[in-house]
């Protein structure tokens, strides 16, 4: 496809659920990012890949936060044991090169809701 | 990181050019002024960045002060597919990750 793709694009779960969220880059993007975002609120960065190595998890809230690119392409975020705090939208996000301030790509986000 | 500071909304109307500003008091040498825009349900898109000379591409031009404490988002035509929220964001010159604040909600009437 044309740009970053994120499945899906809605999840609904029950407190205590684990979810998987899955991003699919632009076709050889070497830099992947995911961010979260509060209703109201700015992106707020979670963590930072560069092809599959996992340069910056400083944004993760908590240990129940995980995410990999085992392959440097497709990313997945998954949230263990989810709480209602845990509810807003994912953003993922790539970009070409490592190189610093590079443009960025987002996809249309997954919208978590945790009841 | 260096701050910035963006009204929380700006209204224009359709047709007519909007001047987006932003305060960056505390920039750095090193510190590009990046713009992106957030659509209703969609992720960030990029407008546009620079460093110190004014930038122009197809969406937007980017003015930025002498001084470099504060530029100004220029769309040359509102339309109603502008509508979104902009925001400006300093990226040191070694840094990758975006940091966004709260941006300004642009508001475009017929």
């Amino acid at each position: 496809g044309a740009g970053v793709s994120q499945s899906p694009r809605y999840k609904v779960a029950k407190r205590g659920q684990d979810v998987a969220l899955r991003c699919d880059p632009i076709s050889g993007h070497v830099s992947l990012f995911w961010y979260q975002q509060a209703l109201g609120q700015g992106p707020e960065f979670l963590t930072y890949f560069q092809n599959e190595a996992q340069l910056d998890k400083s944004g993760l809230p908590s240990d129940r936060f995980f995410a990999e690119r085992p392959e440097g392409s497709v990313s997945t975020l998954k949230i263990q044991r989810t709480q209602q705090e845990d509810s807003a939208v994912y953003l993922c996000a790539s970009s070409l090169h490592r190189a610093p301030g590079e443009k960025l790509f987002f996809g249309s986000g997954t919208q978590l809701s945790v009841l | 990181d260096a701050k910035t500071t963006q009204p929380n909304s700006m209204e224009s109307n359709e047709e007519e050019p909007v001047h987006l500003p932003c305060n960056h008091s505390t920039i750095s040498g090193t510190d590009y002024i990046h713009w992106y825009r957030q659509l209703p349900s969609q992720g960030p898109e990029y407008v546009i960045h620079g460093l110190t000379s004014n930038v122009n591409n197809r969406m937007a031009s980017l003015a930025i002060a002498e001084d470099r404490k504060s530029s100004t988002l220029i769309l040359h035509r509102a339309t109603l597919r502008d509508a979104a929220v902009y925001y400006c964001i300093l990226l040191p010159g070694t840094a990758s990750k975006l940091t966004f604040g709260t941006g300004t909600r642009l508001q475009v009437t017929l």
